[in-house]
């Protein structure tokens, strides 16, 4: 079945990169998203990669995928304190681009 | 920059009664979505909506849920009698033709009491 599992907080100092985490099951995905969601908000897109990319980067994102091991990252270089959000990890299938979320890593920057 | 819009942003209702949360996707997209996320849980998929009418749908999305594009800008969701466990924070999505990037709303936070 579709599942995609996150870790559910990772704390760094402002300044420093965050590497966030996410591994999923199926292998029939075409894209993986990653959003964040501050406070309150709601769920604004950061970047996505299609399958067959092994990374992608967008100024401070950089988004790594090894589909051997359905694994993907998100790498935010210069943590800054209006990061601090839930970053959803998500899979899209080509068929119906309906997402399959993650629960969620809470990103918290300590100034 | 175009926006999807929900309404109400909160909506308080008592169990059994009927709930519409709209939403006004992006005009030109053709493919419209709900989600919806209990406190503290994932995001989870329930229905997708194209060429007026459902093209996939979750085990959630049972009898009691009911999706609607009653004119050219609006996209309902319809809860008939509506659960204690149907409080969630509801989000609407819509993407485009040919795009792979869905767009969500700031979503609708429904308690039912």
């Amino acid at each position: 079945g579709e599942d995609v599992e996150q870790s559910l907080f990772l704390s760094v100092r402002e300044g420093d990169s965050s590497v966030i985490n996410c591994t999923y099951t199926d292998s029939s995905s075409t894209y993986l998203y990653w959003y964040k969601q501050e406070p309150g908000a709601g769920l604004q897109l950061l970047t996505y990669i299609f399958s067959n990319m092994d990374m992608k980067q967008d100024q401070r994102l950089t988004v790594l995928l090894n589909k051997k091991d359905k694994h993907l990252s998100l790498r935010i270089a210069d943590t800054q304190t209006g990061d601090s959000a839930i970053y959803f990890c998500a899979e899209g299938m080509d068929s119906s681009y309906k997402l399959i979320f993650g629960s969620g890593t809470r990103l918290l920057v300590r100034p | 920059e175009p926006e999807v819009t929900q309404t109400p942003s909160h909506q308080v209702t008592q169990m059994g009664q009927e709930v519409i949360l709209r939403c006004v996707p992006i005009s030109n997209h053709l493919y419209f979505y709900w989600y919806r996320q209990i406190l503290g849980q994932k995001v989870e998929f329930l229905v997708s909506f194209y060429n007026n009418e459902i093209s996939e749908k979750s085990e959630i999305f049972d009898d009691q849920f009911s999706v609607e594009r009653p004119d050219g800008s609006n996209f309902t969701l319809k809860i008939r009698s509506t659960k204690l466990e149907d409080s969630a924070m509801y989000f609407c999505a819509s993407r485009g033709t040919g795009n792979t990037e869905a767009f969500f709303g700031q979503g609708t936070r429904l308690t039912v009491v």
